[in-house]
């Protein structure tokens, strides 16, 4: 596709369900990002890839959430046992790689918005 | 920690009007700066982009500023439509590779222009 597309868009969990968010990058983007957007804040970081390798995922809220992205291309969220705390948006968002200014382009997918209850 | 406020939380102006829309943070030590859009339910739109050693950067009738030793950043909006409606963040990215390149964001500026 044109652009960076996630799915579910809308997803319900019950507490304690696990859950499972996917993004496909645009193609031939070597960098991912995750972020997790509360209601009326701005989104905070919480994990990025180079590729498959996963160098900093320290903005990961606790060990119930993982991220892969096993081939360098489309990537996962999962979160064990979800909590109503973690009810919020979730964006994907990807970049080129090659250099200085063409890092700078970032594109981010619609998200995809989780409610836990 | 790098720590991005904006001001004001949210704005709403007559169609027609110019604004300014504030942005601060806390570390001075950033590579650029971004504006996106948001609308509701939508992803978001990088508007413009300032490099830190850049003064402002303009796209139509949008113009923002950087004064990166202050850390601080307006966006103006000139003659502002119905259609500028929609939440405004800022962004501050730390380094030029690898994980510095996440984004540090503000809470945002809920603008409504009204007709």
């Amino acid at each position: 596709g044109a652009g960076v597309s996630q799915s579910p868009r809308y997803k319900v969990a019950k507490r304690g369900q696990d859950v499972a968010l996917r993004c496909d990058p645009i193609s031939g983007h070597v960098s991912l990002f995750w972020y997790q957007q509360a209601l009326g804040q701005g989104p905070e970081f919480l994990t990025y890839f180079q590729n498959e390798a996963q160098l900093d995922k320290s903005g990961l809220p606790s060990d119930r959430f993982f991220a892969e992205r096993p081939e360098g291309s489309v990537s996962t969220l999962k979160i064990q046992r979800t909590q109503q705390e973690d009810s919020a948006v979730y964006l994907c968002a990807s970049s080129p790689w090659g250099g200085p200014l063409s890092g700078n382009t970032i594109y981010f997918g619609e998200g995809s918005w989780l409610t836990v209850v | 920690k790098q720590e991005v406020t904006q001001i004001p939380a949210a704005l709403s102006v007559p169609e027609g009007e110019n604004l300014v829309l504030n942005c601060s943070f806390t570390d001075s030590a950033i590579y650029n700066l971004q504006w996106f859009r948001q609308d509701p339910g939508k992803g978001l739109t990088s508007l413009l982009l300032i490099q830190s050693s850049q003064r402002e950067q303009t796209s139509g009738r949008l113009n923002a500023s950087l004064d990166k030793s202050s850390g601080r950043s307006t966006l103006y909006i000139a003659a502002s439509q119905p259609g500028d409606s929609a939440t405004y963040l800022c962004a501050v990215r730390r380094g030029e590779s690898g994980s510095a390149r996440q984004l540090t964001f503000g809470s945002g500026t809920q603008l409504t222009v009204l007709p």
